[in-house]
C-alpha cells in the first residue's frame, strides 16, 4: 500500500526560530501533496497544496511567507514554519495523492515555547 | 465552498451499534469519504460513497443521500479500539483534489 512518512514526529522549539517538517512518499511518486494543520479537538484544515516543480497553492488566510513549502522531488515535500510563535503550535499532517486517493502521514506535533 | 457538520461527541457501549451523521452544504462533490483518527495519529481511510446508498466494509458501513445532503457512518459490534475521532470529507468538483473535512465526531466506547 501507499506509505507516507513525516519527520520529525515531534518538535519543540523556541519562539522566533524556524522549523522544517519533511513529508515523504515511500513507495510511490506523488506530484501533489497536501499540508494540513489540526488544533486540539478540531478538524483538519487544509493549509496548502504542494505541487512538484512549481509553487504551492495556499488556502485563504494562510501566510505563504510564514509557511514555506518546497516540493523539489516526486517523493519529498517540506514545510518550513518560519519565525514560529506559540500560536503556531499544532499538529501538522501531510498527505500524498495517488490514483486511488489520498494517503496521510503520521503527523508532526509542533510545540513553540 | 463546502461545509460539513457532525455531532461533536458520541458515547456508546462495547458491542453496540452507533451511527455518526454528517450533514453538508456543497456546490458539488464527487463523493463522501470517512476517516478514523486516533489521538496523535494519522487519519486512516474507512469508507467512500460515490453514489447514493449503503456501502458495507466489515463492521463499518457508510450511507449517502445526495437529495438530503446527508450521510452517515455506521459502526457495528463496537470494540474499545473504535474509540477515536471520525471525520466525513468531500472532494469538491470545483476544488480539484482538495479534501474538505467535517467538524469531526469523537466516539467514546465504554465497557
Amino acid at each position: 500500500g501507499a506509505v507516507v512518512s513525516q519527520h520529525p514526529s515531534r518538535v519543540i522549539c523556541k519562539s522566533g526560530t524556524s522549523v522544517k517538517i519533511e513529508c515523504r512518499s515511500l513507495d510511490f511518486q506523488a506530484t501533489t501533496m497536501f499540508w494540513y494543520r489540526q488544533f486540539p479537538k478540531q478538524s483538519l484544515m487544509l493549509m496548502a497544496t504542494s505541487n512538484e516543480g512549481s509553487k504551492a497553492t495556499y488556502e485563504q488566510g494562510v501566510e505563504k511567507d510564514k509557511f514555506l513549502i518546497n516540493h523539489a522531488s516526486l517523493t519529498l515535500s517540506t514545510l518550513t514554519v518560519t519565525s514560529a510563535h506559540p500560536e503556531d503550535s499544532s499538529f501538522y499532517i501531510c498527505s500524498a495523492k495517488t490514483g486511488s486517493g489520498q494517503f496521510f502521514g503520521p503527523g508532526t506535533r509542533l510545540t513553540v515555547l | 465552498g463546502q461545509s460539513l457538520e457532525q455531532p461533536s461527541e458520541v458515547t456508546a457501549v462495547e458491542g453496540a451499534i452507533v451511527q455518526i451523521n454528517c450533514t453538508y452544504q456543497t456546490s458539488g462533490f464527487y463523493g463522501l469519504s470517512w476517516y478514523q483518527q486516533h489521538d496523535g495519529g494519522a487519519p486512516t481511510f474507512l469508507s467512500y460513497n460515490a453514489l447514493d446508498g449503503l456501502e458495507e466494509t466489515g463492521r463499518f458501513s457508510s450511507f449517502l443521500s445526495r437529495s438530503d445532503s446527508y450521510g452517515y457512518l455506521l459502526l457495528q459490534e463496537l470494540q474499545m479500539k473504535d474509540s477515536a475521532s471520525y471525520f466525513c470529507a468531500v472532494r469538491g468538483k470545483s476544488s480539484g483534489d482538495k479534501l474538505t473535512f467535517g467538524t469531526g465526531t469523537r466516539l467514546a466506547v465504554r465497557p
